[in-house]
This record gives C-alpha cells, structure tokens and sequence, in this order.
C-alpha cells in the first residue's frame, strides 16, 4: 500500500515563477491537507480539502496561493509569483475520514522543498 | 485562539538518559497526536491520545493526556542514538481537520 505521493521532491524557481506541488493521497484516503515548515519550526496548517472541496483554507495566504483536489488526479498547491519568503518545505498529509478515533490520523508524504532564487 | 506550547526547544542527552517533552494547549483539545521527524525527513506518525488521562506505551517510549484534555508529554526511557530527531505534538480540536502543531523538541543523544 504506498504512501502519501507528492512530487517533485525539490523544485527551485526564480522570483516571480509559478510553482506547482503535487500530492496523491494514500489508497482509500479522501481527505488531504497542506502544511507549510520553514527552517527550524514547526509545520503550519495551510488548507483541507477533500474531493472536489476546500473544506478549511483559514491557513492559506490569501494572495497567489490555490489549492485543489479534482475529482480526478492529485492534490495540487500551486503558488503564482513566488518570492524568497516562499523557500520552505510543503507537506501533504491525507487521512481516511474524520472522526474521534484512528480515522482522522494524518499520514505525510516526503514533501517538496521549494527554493526561491 | 487554538494554540499547542511544547517545551524544551531542544535537548541533548547522553546516550542512556531519559527524555520527556511536553505539550500544553490554549483550550480543551478532541485528541493528540505525536509524530517523529528525522533531519531531512518528514513527520512520521507515532501515535493518537484521545482519552482523559490516557496513557500508551511503545516500548521505551511513554505516552500521556492530561485529564482535562488540555495537555500531553511524551517520555523516552534510556534514549538510544536511534531516537535522535524532532519530536512534534500535534493538537486536534474539531475530531478531524487541521491539525495545529507544537513548535517541536529537538534531541540529540550523544553516544
């Protein structure tokens, strides 16, 4: 049973490029979640969706940051105009469903490490 | 508004010495999660608290909830090379969704 996907591993753009992040969640999971680590800190919470739906983008910037899981296909984050400030580390979680025990467990993937020349 | 403390920010132990972090929340939490990260690496699930006053063990590692459901260590026994990496709790208020996470401790163990 594979892992949460994500790809590229790293990706490096320049100021002012578009960067886009893929995330295939684990077999049988419908919910994925965005998180965002910057050197030495702790992961943030950037948008849940499941299929079809941002369920909760309160994390989200609201410039230049989208994010969408079709119907079909991976989880993609895409940011348009990258600055430096974007340089971190994007993680993809999925879980299976949401309730009280086991089912809302978040599984990660390898992440994306974004650079920005 | 919804925030999860961990303290220390780092710690180094000698190889055999024992290791707790803990995790305090702003307000009532629905369950903990704590999760392992290697240098490089990416989180990795070690387990969920769901419980007041739960506790788990995975072999030298102790887990607990606090019984108001507001805080959370975790406690390593005779630490080992092995367990070197960042140690995150994760808070989950709403039975799924966001998860808000504490700013990690970092262990280093020398041998």
């Amino acid at each position: 049973n594979a892992g949460v996907m994500q790809n590229p591993r790293h990706l490096v753009r320049r100021r002012g490029q578009e960067a886009r992040l893929r995330c295939s969640p684990m077999k049988g999971h419908s919910h994925v979640y965005w998180y965002r680590q910057l050197p030495e800190e702790g992961l943030k919470f950037m948008v849940y969706l499941q299929k079809e739906n941002i369920i909760d983008e309160s994390g989200m910037p609201k410039e230049r940051f989208s994010a969408e899981f079709p119907k079909e296909g991976p989880s993609i984050l895409r940011i348009q105009q990258v600055v430096r400030g974007d340089s971190a580390a994007y993680f993809c979680a999925s879980s299976p469903a949401t309730g009280p025990i086991a089912k809302n467990i978040q599984y990660f993937g390898a992440g994306t490490r974004l650079s920005v020349l | 508004g919804q925030q999860v403390m961990q303290i220390p920010q780092y710690q180094h132990v000698q190889e055999g010495e024992d290791f707790t972090t803990y995790c305090n929340s702003s307000t009532t939490l629905s369950n903990i999660q704590w999760y392992k990260q290697r240098p490089g690496g990416h989180p990795v699930f070690l387990i969920q608290l769901v419980k007041s006053g739960e506790v788990k063990k995975q072999k030298r590692l102790t887990f607990q909830f606090g019984e108001a459901k507001k805080n959370s260590s975790l406690h390593i026994t005779a630490t080992q090379t092995t367990d070197v990496g960042t140690y995150f709790c994760a808070g989950d208020y709403n039975q799924g969704g966001k998860l808000i996470f504490g700013q990690g401790t970092e262990l280093s163990v020398k041998p």
